[in-house]
Order: structure tokens, then sequence, then C-alpha cells
């Protein structure tokens, strides 16, 4: 099946800092999504962005679809951006079959 | 709208006992899927229903049926339980088809099996 990878898998920052966390791919997908899981365990989706470059005030992400990776940016981090960052992939021709990255583990102190 | 809802939030299950996770969505949505999530890892796919009618097997099915209801709900069910299904179980639900495929996940259902 389709290896997905993240990096780093885990960072500390101040709060102010700004971030940027990389998500590899091993083969061609038609949907990568970014999402943030809280400390308390839920699952937001920041991000569909299977090509090109989406804004959501701080955040952004870039997909680099020919290469096979995803970014996904943090500028002026707050202590409220704590949590896990997935990536998930869809690989093409295995519709809704989404596979998810094991994550990067985002500290950030006040 | 409640988005994705899930029942139990949290069970306890000795071994080889029996129960059902349910799941629903308000969204009109054609997809669902029940993922696991082990401590420290990222989700997995345990099966996943394009639509309505249909069930396809994920990553790790093994030890789990599903069954999807109607549009709205879709249950995952554990027939025999052991040790190795404690984990946190989460159902998520998408557009589908050659819409944009957001996924939109439930709260998560703790398990220990015992």
């Amino acid at each position: 099946g389709i290896q997905v990878e993240q990096s780093p898998p885990d960072l500390i920052l101040q709060e102010g800092a700004n971030s940027t966390l990389r998500c590899n791919f091993s083969d061609s997908v038609n949907n990568l999504q970014w999402f943030h899981q809280n400390p308390w365990g839920q699952l937001i989706n920041l991000f569909y962005i299977p090509s090109g470059t989406k804004q959501n005030g701080r955040l952004s992400a870039t997909t680099v679809a020919t290469e096979r990776y995803s970014l996904l940016y943090i500028s002026s981090s707050q202590t409220t951006d704590s949590g896990v960052y997935f990536c998930a992939v869809e690989r093409v021709y295995n519709n809704n079959d989404m596979r998810f990255g094991a994550g990067t583990r985002l500290t950030v102190k006040p | 709208n409640a988005g994705v809802t899930q029942t139990p939030k949290f069970q306890v299950l000795k071994t080889g006992q029996s129960m059902t996770l349910q799941c629903a969505q308000d969204m009109n949505h054609n997809s669902m899927y029940w993922y696991r999530q082990d401590p420290g890892m990222g989700l997995r796919l345990i099966y996943y229903s394009a639509s309505e009618g249909t069930t396809d097997k994920g990553e790790v099915p093994n030890g789990y049926n599903v069954s999807r209801l109607n549009k709205r709900e879709f249950s995952l069910r554990l027939e025999s339980a052991a040790p190795s299904q404690t984990s946190v179980y989460f159902c998520a639900s998408s557009e589908g088809g050659a819409r944009v495929k957001t996924q939109y996940f439930g709260p998560g259902t703790r398990l220990l099996v015992l």
C-alpha cells in the first residue's frame, strides 16, 4: 500500500514562532487532507489540498503532487495550535481508502 | 447540525464479549468510514462505505463487521472482542463521488477490552 511519512515527529515552539510540517507519500494521490487533533482528541479538517496552495488565516498548505509531498505552514503559532497534525491521502484508483501518516506532535509554549 | 455523532463515548468489555458502535451523520454525505487509533499512531482504516448499500475493507478489517443501515448510519460490530482491539474508534463521513472529499470526524469511542 501507499506509504505516508510525516516529519518531524515532534516539534516544540515558543509562542509566536513559525513552523513547517512535511508529508511525503509514495504514490500518486487524488485526495490529500491535513487534520489537527486537539489535546481532547477531536479531529478537525484543516485543508483538502490534492495539489496547489491554500491559505486559511495563519495556516497555509502546499501540495506538489508531481514530487509527492505536501507542506503545512503555521505562522505566529499560538498555544491553541498544540496537538497532533496528520496528513492523509487517497491513492488514485483506490477511492475512499484513506491512509494516514503517523503525525507531527506540536507543542507551543507560552 | 450535529455533524457526525458516535455512541457510546466509552465502553469496557471483557474478552469474548460483543458490541456494536453506532455512527450517524446529518450532512447527507454518501461516504462513511470507520478508523481505529492506537496510542502514538495515526488512524488506520477498518471499513468504509462509499455509498448506501456498499461496504469495503480497509487496512485492518479482521475482527470487525460493518453495516450501512441507511444513508445516515454506519455501525461497527465486534463479534468477539480481544484485548488487541483496545483502541479509540473514529467514524467519519464525506460527500464522496466526484466532489471534494473533505472528511468530517465524530468525537470517537474509547474501547477497553480486558
